[in-house]
């Protein structure tokens, strides 16, 4: 069974740019979760999606933005990037059994480094 | 607001050796605490626990929950070099604003010698 998958898997941007992170869940998984994984930090929770509408959302300001598609794909969108941007973007998907899981299983990220 | 605290942050020991991380928890409505080890990217998923006292093992690893200490502890038997990893402990909180989302600690960095 293939697992989380992300791309890409490195971006170089510069201050200002935008940019779109994409995150395909585990077949059968419904919620899509965002984590920020900056240097010398934890893994910061950014954004939760499940069948198609956000549903919980982190401290972040609301240039961090995202949407999950029909087929349970999920987009990150970052405009107007700033130099503390730069971390490693962990996608994670959860299955729902009708009672709802807590077992999130992670991409290997998108590491962006923003210039 | 919920939190997780891990120690210890760094540890570094010897193939054989056996370790016990720590990790201690704040959150309103608690439901489940997971570990994760963490090599490169991914975080991989290791247990899951909700109920005190109740031991969960896979191989040479082992993990306990104490509800009532707000503590989980993770062991390793007879470490090995593909042990060396950071490891993540988290906490899902069942209501409110922490709905859905898993609250992290900052991981201890294990580092296994030959």
């Amino acid at each position: 069974e293939a697992g989380v998958t992300q791309s890409p898997t490195h971006l170089i941007k510069t201050r200002g740019q935008q940019v779109t992170l994409r995150c395909s869940p585990i077949s059968g998984h419904t919620s899509v979760y965002w984590y920020q994984q900056a240097l010398g930090l934890g893994l910061q929770f950014l954004l939760w999606y499940d069948e198609g509408e956000e549903r919980n959302r982190g401290n972040f300001p609301p240039r961090f933005s995202g949407r999950q598609f029909p087929n349970y794909s999920s987009e990150l969108n970052v405009n107007a990037l700033e130099l503390e941007d730069s971390a490693l973007y962990l996608c994670a998907s959860s299955l729902w059994t009708g009672m709802r899981t807590d077992t999130q299983y992670f991409g290997p990220g998108t590491r962006l480094t923003v210039l | 607001e919920d939190k997780v605290v891990q120690s210890p942050l760094s540890l570094v020991v010897h193939e054989g050796d056996t370790v016990t991380l720590n990790c201690s928890y704040e959150v309103t409505n608690f439901r489940s605490l997971l570990w994760y080890k963490q090599e490169k990217k991914a975080p991989t998923f290791l247990f899951m626990l909700t109920s005190s006292g109740i031991e969960k093992k896979s191989g040479r690893l082992s993990s306990i929950l104490d509800k009532k200490e707000l503590f989980s502890i993770l062991n390793i038997t007879a470490t090995q070099t593909g042990d060396s990893a950071i490891y993540l402990c988290a906490v899902a909180d069942a209501g409110g604003t922490s709905y859905g989302k898993l609250t992290f600690g900052q991981g201890t960095i294990l580092t296994v010698h030959p």
